[in-house]
C-alpha cells in the first residue's frame, strides 16, 4: 500500500511571498488532514476534509492560509503572504475515519 | 489548561529498563486515544491506540487508559536504543478532532 505523498519536501521563501504544498492521500482514505508542526511542539490541526468537504478549519489562519480538496482526492495548502512564524513542517495525513492517521513525510518550510 | 499535556522530558532510561510516558487530557467526552512515535526529522508513526479503560498490550508496548482520571500512559518494556524518539499522545475529542500533546523525548542509553 502506497503511503501519503507530499511535495515539495523542502521550501525556502522570503516573508510576504506565497507558497503551495501538495498532498496525495492513501487510496480510499476519505479523511484528509493538514497539520502544522513547529519545532519542539506537537502537530496542530489546520484543516480536516471529509471527501471534498471541510469538517474543521477552526485553527486555519484564513486571512493567509487556504486549502482545497477538489474531487475528494489530493489536496493543496497555500500560504499567501507568508510570515516568519509560518516556518514549520506541514504534515498531510489521511485515514478511513478520524483517529489513527497515517502521515506523509511532510514539507519543511523556512520563511526568511 | 492545555487540552493534552505531556511531560516534555527528555526522559532518559538505560537499555533494558521500562520507560513510562504519561499524558493527561481535559475533554471528558474524549473517546479514543493514540500514541505516535516520531524520530528526529521524520513524520509521526502510529504505534498504539486504546479506546476503553484498562491496559492494551502490543509486543513491548502497553497503553493504559483511565477515563475517570483523564489519564493515558505508554509503557515500553525492555527499552532499546532504537526506541529513542519523541512520543506524541493524541486524543480524539467527541467532536472528532485529534489533539496532540507537545511530545515527550525519550532517550535510551546503551
Amino acid at each position: 500500500e502506497a503511503g501519503v505523498a507530499q511535495s515539495p519536501r523542502y521550501k525556502i521563501i522570503e516573508k510576504r511571498q506565497s507558497v503551495a504544498f501538495w498532498c496525495n492521500p492513501i487510496s480510499g482514505h476519505a479523511t484528509l488532514y493538514w497539520y502544522q508542526q513547529i519545532l519542539g511542539q506537537g502537530p496542530k490541526l489546520l484543516i480536516q476534509f471529509q471527501n471534498n468537504g471541510v469538517v474543521d478549519d477552526s485553527q486555519l489562519p484564513k486571512d493567509r492560509f487556504s486549502a482545497e480538496r477538489l474531487k475528494g482526492v489530493d489536496s493543496t495548502l497555500k500560504i499567501q503572504p507568508a510570515k516568519l512564524e509560518d516556518s514549520a513542517v506541514y504534515l498531510c495525513a489521511s485515514s478511513f475515519a478520524p483517529g489513527g492517521e497515517f502521515f506523509g513525510p511532510g514539507t519543511r518550510l523556512t520563511v526568511l | 489548561q492545555k487540552e493534552v499535556e505531556q511531560n516534555s522530558g527528555p526522559l532518559s532510561v538505560p537499555e533494558g529498563a521500562i520507560a513510562s510516558l504519561n499524558c493527561t487530557y481535559s475533554d471528558r467526552v474524549s473517546q479514543s486515544f493514540f500514541w505516535y512515535r516520531q524520530y528526529s526529522g521524520k513524520s509521526p508513526e502510529l504505534i498504539m491506540s486504546i479506546y476503553s479503560n484498562g491496559d492494551k498490550e502490543d509486543g513491548r508496548f502497553t497503553a493504559q487508559l483511565n477515563k475517570a482520571s483523564q489519564y493515558v500512559s505508554l509503557l515500553i518494556r525492555d527499552s532499546q536504543p532504537s526506541d529513542s524518539a519523541t512520543y506524541l499522545c493524541a486524543v480524539n475529542t467527541g467532536r472528532g478532532k485529534l489533539i496532540f500533546g507537545q511530545g515527550t523525548e525519550l532517550s535510551v542509553k546503551p
